[in-house]
């Protein structure tokens, strides 16, 4: 089982910009497609974007297109999100987590993120 | 784009009782839907996915069933620790991968 810690959440003025970092553990890095889906508060899970083991295959929402990108170091064993152009309708707790033909078996904690002036 | 809809907002049944849950695609998706379980202040869980096979230490008590566009989750017995909201995904089409919009399950 996939083990994943985010960091990097916090308040952020709107236009401006965050990195969101997922470390994993307890298993091959590099062998695994990797998401990010975030939940506004009271609302439904959106899953915004994912990206292949190797890092060459990148999707990714509509609502985040152009703005948003995500990355992997497989290395490191970590998973990025960078955040840019931020809106007050990106504030979300987002999770990173391993995705398995469309599925997501493992979950990290969280990490909230509020787009306010 | 493929909309997933729960019909219940929101669900009361007492402990020990059977739940019933359901999500309807707006196009068939196969059995490609997957069932989450989620506490507050918690990250989701993964309970079921291919439409029935439970995920590794899911109890059995938790059942999906369904293909095409209509899919349920029953729960049998209910514990005290089974009240949370339930999420359906599909993951048929990257559209991208929705998720329904929940159902809470609360104590009656």
């Amino acid at each position: 089982q996939m083990q994943l810690v985010e960091s990097g959440g916090g308040l952020v003025k709107p236009g401006g910009s965050l990195r969101l970092s997922c470390a994993a553990s307890g298993v091959t890095f590099s062998e695994y497609y990797m998401s990010w889906v975030r939940q506004a508060p009271g609302k439904r899970l959106e899953w915004i974007s994912y990206i292949s083991g190797s890092g060459s295959a990148k999707y990714y929402a509509d609502s985040v297109k152009g703005r948003f990108t995500i990355s992997r170091d497989n290395a490191q064993n970590s998973l990025y999100l960078q955040m840019n152009s931020l809106r007050v309708e990106d504030t979300a707790t987002y999770f990173c987590a391993h995705m398995h033909y469309g599925v997501l078996p493992d979950w990290g904690q969280g990490a909230p993120v509020t787009v306010s002036s | 784009e493929i909309v997933m809809t729960q019909s219940a907002a929101t669900l009361s049944v007492s402990p020990g009782e059977t739940a019933t849950l359901s999500c309807r695609a707006s196009q068939s998706v196969s059995t490609n839907v997957a069932w989450y379980q989620q506490k507050p202040g918690q990250a989701p869980r993964l309970l079921i996915s291919g439409a029935s096979t439970r995920a590794t230490g899911v109890p059995a008590r938790f059942i999906g069933s369904g293909s095409g566009t209509d899919f349920t989750l029953t729960i049998r017995s209910l514990q005290s620790e089974d009240f949370a909201v339930y999420y359906c995904q599909q993951n048929n089409t990257w559209s991208p991968y929705p998720f329904g919009q929940g159902t809470k399950l609360e104590i009656k």
